[in-house]
């Protein structure tokens, strides 16, 4: 009965290989995050998505594809990966109430690039 | 969003409380303040946020000067689990079906002592 959560939880890929992270809610948020955590535990938005329609895009390149196939999924795929995209990955849902936003976050993918 | 100043550690005996500070001198009038905490290895979690009355709820205590420029975050009985990086974090209420990035800065580091 986890509220947020993320598969796989660790992956260890070779450089220029192209992988999936999947994330799904069971909060019936309608808006959905990825975040990346570097090793100087900073954590950075990615994107962020509304109803399966993205509404926060930072700079990211654009190997970094998200898909929302419905609103309790967002997955993120990364092409051609390189050993910089090496970091924790968190997911994380929201409700608004009141206009006021709590963010729910997922347990985290880390990846390692070799 | 206005710019949050934490310190970068501090130590709280076990079964004390533990108090963090957060200074947020350039806060608007329509921001509020949250606290989120991040456990080793784990997701960031929620803990409490206020507008300008303290709040209170079943993890923590939040204190707001009256100016707002300062707040303190109150954990009334610090266990070994409440090791973790707090953040503070200061953002402006927003209207459902939009998204607002959380501006994760270094936080705090707390560390309960046996």
């Amino acid at each position: 009965d986890t509220a947020v959560s993320q598969t796989p939880k660790y992956l260890v890929t070779q450089m220029g290989n192209d992988k999936s992270i999947k994330c799904e809610q069971n909060l019936g948020h309608d808006t959905m995050y990825w975040y990346k955590q570097d090793s100087k535990k900073f954590l950075k938005i990615m994107f962020s998505y509304n109803n399966k329609e993205l509404i926060i895009n930072e700079t990211v390149p654009n190997r970094f594809s998200p898909k929302s196939p419905d609103k309790a999924h967002l997955n993120l795929h990364i092409n051609s990966l390189e050993l910089g995209d090496s970091a924790v990955y968190f997911c994380a849902s929201s409700q608004v109430f009141r206009n006021q936003e709590t963010q729910y976050f997922g347990p985290g993918t880390r990846l390692l690039v070799l | 969003d206005a710019k949050t100043t934490q310190p970068p550690s501090m130590d709280c005996a076990e079964g004390r409380a533990a108090n963090l500070p957060c200074n947020h001198s350039t806060i608007s009038g329509n921001e509020y303040v949250y606290w989120y905490r991040q456990i080793h290895s784990q997701g960031p979690q929620y803990i409490i946020h206020g507008l300008k009355n303290n709040e209170t709820n079943e993890m923590a205590s939040l204190i707001i000067t009256e100016d707002r420029k300062s707040s303190t975050l109150i954990l009334p009985h610090a266990t070994l689990r409440d090791t973790a990086v707090y953040y503070c974090i200061v953002m402006i209420g927003i209207s459902s079906g939009s998204a607002r990035q959380l501006t994760f800065g270094s936080g705090t580091q707390l560390t309960v002592l046996p």
